[in-house]
């Protein structure tokens, strides 16, 4: 069966550090892989998506970055963090090529900045 | 510019009553839509979904609708359960593509 891990579950960093978000699958190949963000009075905010290594789009204009150094690895970074950076991360994978498919989401990672 | 509207924040329901949860959408291409519910601190969790194809779908107490005229699509729980209290999140993708998510929708169900 499928799973995703993502770490940490909860991250306190100081304004200006940097952040490495780590999210891996397992028990399926060449998944889509999703990064959201939840932040208060905004919902699930789509941040960064991906078919394949190296294929990312960013979905809105921010401080992160994401990478894809393997298939079924999928990261979140930032050179340095704002306060507005705080929130609620989630990584989610869905099986291609089926026409429409829920995503599986992680547990998150709760990253407050301080 | 949001494609997937929940425009209720919250909705109170009493126990073994209907729950009624709404959605708009504008992107016509859309062709699935999904639901899925989210307790604090954990990651969300799929419910159900429904084919642009197909007008209702229906799994154990949910039910989706979807009207592809009025781009709208509602969730129904019944009977309503105190562990369907909740947040959940609307969601709609296109082909394959990536899943956008609405607001969500924080349902308390009262004793």
């Amino acid at each position: 069966s499928q799973t995703i891990h993502q770490w940490p579950a909860t991250l306190v960093q100081p304004v200006g550090s940097p952040l490495s978000l780590e999210c891996t699958v397992e028990g399926t190949s060449n998944p889509n892989l999703y990064w959201y963000r939840q932040a208060a009075g905004r919902g699930l905010q789509l941040l960064f998506y991906s078919i394949g290594i190296d294929q990312i789009s960013s979905e809105v204009p921010q401080n992160l970055s994401a990478s894809r150094p393997q298939d079924r690895q999928f990261i979140l970074s930032s050179k340095k963090l704002l306060l507005s950076d705080s929130g609620f991360y989630l990584c989610a994978w869905s099986p291609k090529g089926k026409g429409g498919t829920e995503a599986f989401f992680g547990q998150g990672t709760r990253l407050t900045v301080v | 510019d949001q494609q997937v509207k929940q425009n209720s924040p919250s909705l109170s329901v009493q126990e073994g009553r209907i729950s009624i949860l709404n959605c708009d959408y504008t992107n016509s291409m859309f062709d699935y839509f999904l639901w899925y519910k989210k307790y604090p601190a954990e990651g969300p969790t799929f419910l159900i979904s429904i084919s642009s194809i197909k007008d209702k779908n229906e799994d154990g107490r949910f039910t989706v609708f979807l009207n592809k005229s009025a781009k709208h699509l509602s969730l129904h729980i019944v009977p309503s359960q105190p562990g369907d209290s909740a947040v959940y999140f609307c969601a709609a993708s296109y082909r394959d593509d990536k899943i956008i998510f609405g607001k969500g929708t924080r349902l308390h169900i009262l004793p």
